[in-house]
């Protein structure tokens, strides 16, 4: 079975950092761009960044809003791709999604999600 | 910066025919992808590239796209297709962006 599953969402105080993991499964992790995206509470959907294949060089595109603090990395030798976000601001609060990416830049396959809290 | 629009809502009875439109300058001219998701879960893509159905998305989902809005129709509505749905694009000066969702509701 095609999976994504988040993790390592929580409460974290403003200014402090956080790192979500997403663990793919049943699929060729390395073959494909991943993606996060996040969803505030009650809101609609917004993109946060993502990280092409290593055959395209594996580089990364981010928001403006996360461009600076937030980062993206992989492991493909672990099927596992990262979200490295520092200096969280209250408003980063959100449940926050990994996907793949497929059909150019539509994506199938999303994780469960991770709930990350910013609050002092 | 480029927006996308949706209506906020929109009511269908049952088997019934129900179009979601989203709103953009030349949307034509881009790639528009749909997702549905309903309450407490993950989006499911349910169109990409304006009218191909993923594999195991029923063929009651199709869309088009065509000048300043692509649209969403949801033939044979069903209680289960009560969701909100977010139409998106991939736009050079605005990066990856979604329309602000549709709260579909079935009678």
């Amino acid at each position: 079975e095609v999976q994504l599953v988040e993790s390592g969402g929580g409460l974290v105080k403003p200014g402090r950092s956080l790192r979500l993991s997403c663990t793919a499964s049943g699929f060729t992790f390395g073959d494909y761009a991943m993606s996060w995206f996040r969803q505030a509470p009650g809101k609609g959907l917004e993109w946060v960044g993502f990280i092409r294949s290593k055959a395209y060089g594996g580089t990364t595109e981010y928001a403006a809003s996360v461009k600076g603090r937030f980062t993206i990395s992989r492991d493909d030798s672990k099927s596992i791709a990262y979200l490295q976000m520092n200096s969280l601001k209250t408003e980063d609060t959100a449940v926050y999604y990994c996907t793949r990416e497929a059909y150019g830049d539509a994506f199938d396959i999303w994780g469960q999600g991770t709930m990350v809290t910013v609050s002092s | 910066s480029y927006v996308l629009t949706q209506p906020p809502s929109v009511s269908v009875a049952p088997g019934q025919t129900a179009r979601i439109t989203c709103g953009g300058n030349n949307i034509g001219s881009k790639s528009v992808h749909w997702y549905q998701q309903k309450p407490g879960q993950a989006p499911v893509l349910v169109v990409y590239d304006d009218s191909d159905r993923p594999s195991g998305i029923p063929e009651r989902f199709s869309g088009s796209n065509s000048g300043n809005t692509a649209t969403l129709t949801i033939s044979r509505v069903e209680a289960g297709d009560e969701a909100d749905y977010y139409c998106q694009v991939w736009d050079s000066s605005s990066d990856l962006l979604f329309g602000g969702g549709t709260k579909l509701t079935v009678l």
